[in-house]
């Protein structure tokens, strides 16, 4: 396993600019999770693939957040119009099946200014 | 809801000393699954162990060591002869089960462990 890869590392944006993050799975794992943690707190659920399909979104994705997951491979998570509330470490996790664990990236840092 | 409380927000201890990481847990589900995760500086979320609900016997693993007690939804985390290198965020997890088998983690707060020479 290479582990899950997540790109950038760090994002610095103006309020307003659209930002898109990307996240390459471990291969084979048909289980792909958003994260968001902020500085002092666990990370929080965003939302979950199970192959090219989402199949839940957390009620803290607002209609400003989208993500897809093109072919079941890796993960693109987009936000328009960022605000300063968006500032955190967005990380991406995986899983083979169910209840399995969960690896994650290192994240990517978004600062919003 | 699924809650998950961390009570200690920061431990610091000398270097060969033992340490116990608190965590309890709420959930009206009778079947889940509880973690820890260890996030050095780095950022990265390291997985360090899982358990079921059916399962409450203790295990070790090297210093690493946990006690999960469900009469009192805990899930207990020792590391035994701590190291330098322990120093992290530790994360204890309760796990929700998701449409399609998904696997939706309730994080606790964490806490910030500082291993001291």
């Amino acid at each position: 396993d290479t582990g899950v890869s997540q790109d950038p590392r760090h994002k610095i944006t103006k309020r307003g600019q659209n930002v898109t993050f990307r996240c390459d799975p471990i291969s084979e794992h048909n289980r792909l999770y958003w994260y968001r943690q902020t500085l002092g707190q666990g990370p929080e659920f965003l939302t979950y693939f199970q192959n090219e399909a989402q199949l839940e979104k957390s009620r803290l994705l607002s209609d400003r957040f989208s993500a897809e997951r093109p072919k079941g491979s890796f993960s693109t998570l987009e936000i328009q119009r960022t605000e300063q509330g968006d500032s955190a470490m967005y990380l991406c996790a995986s899983s083979r099946g169910a209840n399995e664990k969960l690896f994650f990236g290192s994240g990517t840092q978004l600062s919003v200014l | 809801a699924q809650k998950v409380t961390q009570a200690q927000t920061e431990i610091s201890v000398v270097e060969k000393e033992d340490v116990t990481l608190d965590c309890v847990y709420e959930t009206r589900d009778t079947t889940y699954y509880l973690f820890w995760y260890k996030q050095p500086p780095s950022g990265e979320l390291v997985f360090l162990i899982r358990r079921n609900s059916f399962d409450e016997q203790n295990e070790i693993s090297g210093r690493y060591s946990w006690n999960f007690q469900k009469s009192t939804s805990s899930f207990n985390f020792t590391i035994t002869a701590s190291q330098v290198v322990d120093s992290a965020v530790y994360f204890c997890a309760l796990s929700d089960i998701l449409t399609g088998g998904g696997n939706k983690l309730t994080f606790g707060t964490g806490t910030q462990l500082k291993v001291e020479l």
